[in-house]
């Protein structure tokens, strides 16, 4: 299977806690996304990284939220001091760098905060 | 502020019917627009992208755009149970170098048997 891979795929936290989440994408795509969905939503932007460069990032990445993306590869979002607010699926997409724009999403991280 | 719109539904068609999903945005810089399914407790599957005004075909499934009117729809032809899903719609506005997309709530649709 050659498409976007993200593990844990469920994580349960007390309040408090960091917790990291890690994004593997499709193989030649260098382009990576993070987004957060919650109940009855569409995603909502996280950030997004070009190779190993974090060239976007979203007003809803508080200063809690870190993502990182190491020699252009895998990438790592930590959540430090979770909230019960944090509670929500966790999705990391990725894409080629072409003129189509297309996203292709992992299955995601369901986290949840008690 | 970017928006995406969509009627949350939920959408009931019988089975071999046609589906009608409908979607408006805001922001008139955007160029890319997406339809996305996504099953409960899944991840959203990318079903159609659309760059230009007109209609585009794939299988059971055409988006229409028109840039003019900021409207984006989705048809399923012979709808089946297995489309009863969340469709949402997305939008990119990559002009201004920005990759983010920009996703409405979604519709549900549910195909009756």
């Amino acid at each position: 299977d050659t498409g976007v891979s993200q593990n844990p795929r469920h994580k349960i936290t007390k309040r408090g806690q960091n917790v990291t989440f890690r994004c593997d994408p499709i193989s030649e795509h260098n382009r990576l996304y993070w987004y957060r969905q919650t109940l009855g939503q569409g995603p909502e932007f996280l950030t997004y990284f070009q190779n190993e460069a974090q060239l976007e990032k979203s007003r809803l990445l508080s200063d809690r939220f870190s993502a990182e993306r190491p020699k252009g590869s895998f990438s790592t979002l930590e959540i430090q001091r979770t909230e019960q607010g944090d509670s929500a699926m966790y999705l990391c997409a990725s894409s080629l760098v072409d003129s189509s724009y297309e996203q292709y999403f992992g299955p995601g991280t369901r986290l949840t905060v008690t | 502020q970017k928006e995406v719109e969509q009627n949350s539904g939920p959408l009931s068609v019988p089975e071999g019917a046609i589906a009608s999903l409908n979607c408006t945005y805001s922001d008139r810089g955007s160029q890319s627009f997406f339809w996305y399914r996504q099953y409960s407790g899944k991840s959203p599957e990318l079903i159609m992208s659309i760059y230009s005004n007109g209609d585009k075909e794939d299988g059971r499934f055409t988006a229409q755009l028109n840039k003019a009117s900021q409207y984006v729809s989705l048809l399923i032809r012979d709808s089946q149970p297995s489309d009863s899903a969340t469709y949402l719609c997305a939008s990119n506005h990559s002009g201004a170098g920005s990759y983010q997309l920009t996703f409405g709530k979604g519709t549900k649709l549910s195909v009756i048997p």
